[in-house]
């Protein structure tokens, strides 16, 4: 079935160091990938997303990279701050009808200051 | 605009009680979806309603009913509940198919444990 892997489950930086969080996604009908931060007790926030047709896209210090050949698409998050600490899911979607989102399992950024 | 609406935060129910978690939101979206989030893990789809009258079931819909009478609401019905409905539920809603975008907007969650 439909799946995404996502990679490392936890990772610790030091602030104003850069953080990248990985995944992988199996269906290669996929065409949208958004990413979601999400804050101890609330809900996921989207915080960058991305098409197919496009490889890059980048927000202020965040960027999302997606290589449709290997089915792989990052997030990289530059001069990091604590309040970039958080969990950070990642989904795969495909313009289906249904527009259902398959998530990864999450990254826990830790950034000590 | 408050977005996406849950209630309640919090709930503990016994084995075999029932309840509904309710879902409101008031930016016009079609599409609404229920998920369920267990500890260190990714989001799991329970439910979903591409509009007023219409739902499907998502990867883990055993133990879960729904209903979407109108367009702000779609509760989610739990009969019997077990201790494996432990979890924290997220209702998000989309303006999918509306010419927009596809992003999802989630509600800020209910935890529910069931002792």
């Amino acid at each position: 079935g439909e799946n995404v892997e996502q990679h490392p489950s936890t990772l610790s930086v030091q602030e104003g160091d850069s953080a990248v969080i990985k995944c992988t996604y199996s269906d290669s009908a996929s065409n949208y990938f958004p990413w979601y931060k999400q804050e101890l007790g609330k809900g996921p926030q989207l915080i960058i997303d991305i098409r197919s047709n496009v490889g890059e896209k980048k927000d202020q210090r965040i960027a999302v990279t997606l290589n449709k050949t290997a089915k792989h698409f990052s997030l990289h998050i530059t001069e990091t701050q604590p309040e970039d600490s958080a969990v950070y899911f990642c989904a795969a979607s495909k313009a289906s009808g249904t527009y259902k989102y398959i998530f990864g399992t999450g990254t826990r950024l830790k950034v000590l200051a | 605009n408050a977005g996406v609406t849950q209630t309640p935060k919090f709930r503990i129910l016994k084995i075999g009680q029932s309840m509904t978690l309710q879902c409101t939101q008031d930016m016009n979206h079609n599409y609404m979806y229920w998920y369920r989030q267990d500890p260190g893990m990714g989001l799991k789809l329970i439910y979903y309603s591409v509009g007023a009258g219409i739902t499907d079931k998502g990867e883990v819909p055993n133990g879960y009913n729904v209903s979407r009478s109108t367009t702000e609401d779609f509760p989610l019905r739990l009969e019997l509940a077990a201790p494996s409905q432990t979890s924290v539920y997220f209702c998000a809603s989309s303006p999918m198919g509306q010419g927009v975008t596809d992003t999802q907007y989630f509600g800020p969650g209910t935890r529910l444990t069931v002792l």
